[in-house]
């Protein structure tokens, strides 16, 4: 079993649309998520970041953590074109290794 | 000021050279990553240096492959005897450090894609 399980998609909504992203993870031991988006042949980018369990908000951006089902979860609202990237999901236990999900394409429509 | 840089861009060898791949990061970031990404198989961790310490090398796959980091800047990832499963992105991150405050943001360079003929 995977450390982190993440549905690769892809994808695609209208502009506008709320998009929901998710991963679950089997380790209950990790206590850092985090979202990052990745444009094609670019290295990926710090989204958002949580720590233990809650939700955490950053413009159009939600970060949600359910430690009790181990299951983490991005919203965008009023997605935009320049959304369109691959999300991937990461986890942490104490700051020296990280555990990424494999990333869902998504792509917005004009 | 520059971000995370890494040479070459692009990198394609035959099976059984060795490669070198450079990663120069932000300059005062203590803390630096190796990851490598195929496709399907998302961020795969290889490497951390965090100071002067010893690296964690638990994610390295096998013996052939190695990393150093000089004079807490610039890495270079080697990996001997290629083969073709080592295709792949490898991608480097820095980070300024992770706090008791929690975690730093770890900035990624473009990545090299290797390609192993």
């Amino acid at each position: 079993q995977k450390e982190v399980e993440q549905d690769p998609g892809p994808l695609s909504v209208p502009e506008g649309a709320i998009v929901s992203l998710n991963c679950t993870y089997s380790n209950s031991a990790f206590q850092y998520f985090m979202w990052y988006r990745q444009y094609s042949r670019k290295g990926p980018e710090l989204l958002m970041y949580t720590y233990s369990s809650g939700n955490k908000e950053d413009g159009r951006f939600t970060a949600q953590v359910d430690k009790s089902s181990k299951y983490i979860s991005l919203f965008i609202r009023d997605s935009q074109p320049s959304d369109s990237a691959t999300y991937l999901c990461a986890m942490s236990l104490t700051g020296n290794q990280f555990y990424f999900g494999t990333g869902t394409s998504l792509t917005v429509i004009p | 000021g520059a971000g995370v840089s890494q040479s070459p861009s692009n990198k394609v060898t035959e099976k059984g050279k060795d490669v070198e791949l450079r990663c120069d990061p932000i300059s005062g970031h203590t803390a630096l990553y190796w990851y490598r990404q195929s496709l399907g198989q998302g961020l795969e961790f290889l490497i951390y240096f965090q100071g002067n310490s010893a690296p964690d090398k638990s994610g390295l796959p096998s013996d052939r492959f190695s990393a150093e980091r000089t004079g807490g800047s610039v890495s270079t990832l080697t990996i001997q005897r290629t083969q073709q499963e080592d295709s792949a992105v490898y991608l480097c991150a820095s980070s300024l450090r992770w706090g008791l405050t929690g975690a730093d943001t770890q900035y990624f360079g473009p990545g090299t894609r290797l390609t192993v003929l």
